[in-house]
């Protein structure tokens, strides 16, 4: 149980085009999902809350336009990146809560974003 | 601000033996701590958790030490095997179930 997964897994985009990553808790549902991104060698960076049937929260220094969430369904949450430039290149991570008393976040797999 | 540093940036042991990963935090309000393990181009994999209301939790093959005392928590990992090479992350949970995220610790098991 508590499989969290995403959409696609690689993508090579050009710079000035969007991208959506998508997030599905498949065997739970989740009314709170996480977004990070990660570069290489270093840690995750939380870059928004997102909450089935509300607004995401931003962290500090996360353009909100930039970086478009939208959780449509206990479900799922998706992540655009739009008008993507190199510097937006990252794997990009999301995570679910697992409720049932807990609090515990699984994660999924992880997009790799390359931006040319 | 609130932080999660690691002592160790990497750590090499040879296999068989144990391993102890090191993690300082900062925020005294925090009540709940998780260990990850990321593989390479994979996403963080849930080790072990841990509440503030224990000092110990056993897992298989793992055990989570929290000191909150002096803000220290640390993964110990019986007899170390290859499989267990990769990335480990502590993470504090925060207002909200955020977590901060320490800097990571990249575990290399020497066969």
């Amino acid at each position: 149980g508590a499989v969290v997964s995403q959409h696609p897994s690689r993508v090579i985009c050009k710079s000035g085009t969007s991208v959506k990553i998508e997030c599905r808790s498949l065997d739970f549902q989740a009314t709170t999902m996480f977004w990070y991104r990660q570069f290489p060698k270093q840690s995750l960076m939380l870059m928004a809350t997102s909450n089935e049937g509300s607004k995401a929260t931003y962290e500090q220094g996360v353009e909100k336009d930039k970086f478009l969430i939208n959780h449509a369904s206990l479900t799922l949450s998706t992540l655009t990146v739009t008008s993507a430039h190199p510097e937006d290149s990252s794997f990009y991570i999301c995570s679910a809560i697992y409720g049932g008393g807990t609090d515990t976040q699984y994660f999924g797999p992880g997009t790799r974003l390359t931006v040319l | 601000g609130e932080s999660v540093g690691l002592h160790l940036p990497t750590l090499s042991v040879q296999e068989g033996d144990n391993s102890i990963i090191n993690c300082a935090y900062s925020n005294s309000a925090s009540d709940y701590f998780i260990w990850y393990k990321q593989e390479s181009g994979k996403g963080p994999q849930f080790i072990i958790d841990i509440r503030s209301n224990m000092d110990k939790r056993q897992g298989q093959r793992v055990t989570v030490l929290l000191n909150k005392t002096v803000k220290h928590l640390s993964l110990q990992i019986a007899a170390t095997q290859p499989g267990d090479s990769a990335v480990y992350f502590c993470a504090s949970a925060v207002q909200g179930g955020k977590l901060i995220f320490g800097q990571g610790t990249e575990l290399s098991v020497k066969p």
